[in-house]
Formats: C-alpha cells, structure tokens, sequence
C-alpha cells in the first residue's frame, strides 16, 4: 500500500530565515505531487504541483519554492520566511498523470514569529 | 481556472438529523469530484467521491448527489452523530489539480 510522509511535523521558524520542508511517497511509481497551504481556520491554497521529475508548476506566486529531486520527494523551500508564511502545509499524491483522488500528508505545521 | 463555491459556511444539526452541504462549480470540464473530512489539527481525509458519469452516489450514511447541467454536486449526511462535527471541504478537478470550496464546519449537537 502506499505511504505519504512529512517533516519536519511542526516548525516554529524566525521572519528572515529559510525553510525546507520534505515529503515522500512510498508504494507507487511516478506519482503527482502536490503542495498546499492551509491558514488557520481557512481553506487548502495549492501552492505547486508536479507530474515528473524536474517539473514544477506554480499557482500562487510568492516567495516560496519547490523541487522534485527524486521520483517520489517534493520539497518545498524559501530563502527567507515572511509572518504570513505561517500555516499548515500540506503534501498529496495521486496516481501518475490522472485527475484522481488526493491523498494528504500528515502535514507541517509551521509557525513564523 | 476552476472555482468552487460551497455553502453553508457553518453547520449546526441536532444528533440524529441530516446534513446537506452544497457546492457549485464553474468549469464544465470538470469530471471528478472528492469530498474531504477535516477533524481539528488533522490532515483532510477522503470521505466520498463521484464521477462525471454517475449521478449519485451512497456510502452507509454518506451519499453525494451531482447535477452536471446545473454544475452542482451536494454532500448528505444522515443520522448525525457526534463524531460528524468536522470541517467538510468539496472540490472539483480539471488539469491533474482539485479546486477545493472553502469549507462547511459542521457540528453536531448532543
């Protein structure tokens, strides 16, 4: 069966510094990956996704980034963190290239100060 | 892109009612979509989902309905129970990404 894991699980980080956050997926092959932001009390913001390695598409932009180093790990980075990067930060899969069910991550919940 | 509105915003029912939580959408492309659970500090969690080719759906005490002409789809729960009270998020799909509506939280009374 297939696993999804992110760490670190919570982060308190100072305004300035950097961030990176990491998921994995075991069990399948090639999967999408995807990153969401949920602030407190509000929606999931999709931030980047990725169908492949070395592709990444962005849908809000801002000051954070994402990688996909290898097939089954996304990362997601910033060079300096901003108070309102602080949030639940959420990494999915799905099944290589479909518009199928997401499954979340037990998320990080990071907290900027 | 896609849009997804969902509605009620907040949701009070007393144990053993139903629940109805509505969303439209706006891309006619759109062809799956998921309901999700989120319990508090939890991550959101696939309770039911439908296809563009099916009307309804049912799970025990979970059933989606979905109106492709009208671009709606609509969660119901029967027979409220406690463990009910969560935040309920619906979303629709089109280029690989969900657009998910901004949440229902529901509570269900004692």
């Amino acid at each position: 069966s297939q696993t999804i894991h992110q760490w670190p699980a919570t982060l308190v980080q100072p305004v300035g510094s950097p961030l990176s956050l990491e998921c994995t997926v075991e069990g399948t092959s090639n999967p999408n990956l995807y990153w969401y932001r949920q602030a407190a009390g509000r929606g999931l913001q999709l931030l980047f996704y990725s169908v492949g390695i070395g592709q990444i598409s962005s849908e809000v932009p801002q000051n954070l980034s994402a990688s996909r180093p290898q097939d089954r790990q996304f990362i997601l980075s910033s060079k300096k963190l901003l108070l309102s990067d602080s949030g639940f930060y959420l990494c999915a899969w799905t099944r290589t290239r479909s518009t199928d069910t997401q499954y979340f991550g037990p998320g990080t919940r990071l907290t900027v100060l | 892109g896609e849009n997804v509105e969902q509605h009620p915003s907040t949701l009070s029912v007393q144990e053993g009612d139903s629940a109805v939580i509505k969303c439209t959408y706006s891309d006619s492309a759109s062809n799956y979509f998921p309901w999700y659970k989120q319990e508090l500090g939890k991550r959101p969690q696939l309770i039911i989902d439908i296809r563009s080719n099916v009307g309804e759906k049912k799970d025990q005490r979970i059933a989606v309905t979905l109106n492709k002409t009208a671009k709606h789809f609509s969660l119901h729960i029967t027979e409220t129970q406690p463990e009910d009270s969560a935040v309920y998020f619906c979303a629709a799909s089109t280029d690989y990404k969900l657009s998910f509506g901004a949440g229902t939280t529901v509570t269900v009374r004692a």
